[in-house]
C-alpha cells in the first residue's frame, strides 16, 4: 500500500532558528513530490520535485529529493512567527496525477 | 489571481441528513479534484475528474456519496445520507492537466460538521 511518512509531526522552535522537515514515501510509479503549507485554510504550494538532488528554492525555504532514499527535506532558516503552519508532503503518483499526502508536521515558531 | 471556489465554507448538519457542496475551478483548469482532510491528517484523495469524466473514484464511499461534473466547469460532491464520521474539511483543487509538470491549486474548503 502507497504511503507518506512525515516526521516530526509537532515542532516548536524559537524565532530565528533553524528548521528541517522530513518526508520519506513508498509509493509506485512515483512522477514527483510536493510540499504545500496549510494555516487555518487550503493548502498552498511551496515545491513541487521531480529530480534527485536539485535543490529548489524560495526565500528562506528549501527542499531536495533523494530517489534513491525515497525522501525528501523542507529546510527552514532563520524562523519566524509567521512560518508557523502545518507542513504537508505530498507524492504525485501513476499518469492520473493524483496525490497522496503525509499526515504533515505541525510548525510551531514562538517568539 | 484566479481561485477555486468553494460554497458553502462552513455546514452543520445532523446525521441521516443530505449535504451538497460546490466547486468553481480556475478556468481553463480540465482536472478537478474532491478531497477529504480529517483533523490531524494529511487530505485524502476521494475523486478525479477529467473534464466531465471520473478518472478515479476508488476512495469514494458510493454508497453514500456521489459526485458530478457534468458540463466539464463546476462540480458538486454530495453525501447522503451524512454520518457523524464524514465530519472533516472538504477540500477541491484543480490543475490544467492531470501530472507531472502542473501542481493543484485548492480552494478554501468546506468544514462539515455532522451532528
Amino acid at each position: 500500500e502507497d504511503k507518506v511518512v512525515q516526521s516530526p509531526l509537532s515542532l516548536v522552535v524559537h524565532e530565528g532558528d533553524t528548521v528541517t522537515l522530513n518526508c520519506s514515501y513508498e509509493v509506485t510509479n512515483f512522477r514527483s513530490l510536493l510540499w504545500y503549507k496549510q494555516e487555518k485554510k487550503a493548502p498552498t504550494f511551496l515545491f513541487m520535485l521531480t529530480s534527485s538532488g536539485i535543490e529548489k528554492k524560495s526565500g528562506r525555504l528549501s527542499s531536495i529529493l533523494d530517489k534513491k532514499e525515497l525522501s525528501s527535506i523542507l529546510n527552514i532558516t532563520a524562523t519566524q512567527t509567521g512560518d508557523s503552519a502545518i507542513y504537508l508532503c505530498a507524492v504525485e503518483r501513476g499518469s492520473q496525477g493524483n496525490l497522496i499526502f503525509g499526515k504533515g508536521t505541525k510548525l510551531s515558531v514562538k517568539p | 489571481e484566479a481561485e477555486v471556489a468553494q460554497s458553502p465554507r462552513y455546514k452543520i448538519t445532523e446525521k441521516s441528513q443530505a449535504v451538497a457542496f460546490w466547486c468553481d475551478p480556475i478556468s481553463g483548469h480540465a482536472t478537478l479534484y474532491w478531497y477529504r482532510q480529517i483533523l490531524g491528517q494529511g487530505p485524502e484523495l476521494l475523486v478525479q475528474f477529467q473534464d466531465e469524466s471520473v478518472v478515479d473514484d476508488s476512495q469514494l464511499p458510493k454508497d453514500r456519496f456521489s459526485a458530478e461534473r457534468l458540463k466539464g466547469v463546476d462540480s458538486t460532491l454530495k453525501i447522503q445520507p451524512a454520518e457523524l464520521g464524514d465530519s472533516a474539511m472538504y477540500l477541491c483543487a484543480s490543475s490544467p492537466q492531470p501530472g507531472g509538470v502542473y501542481e493543484q491549486y485548492f480552494g478554501p474548503g468546506t468544514r462539515l460538521t455532522v451532528t
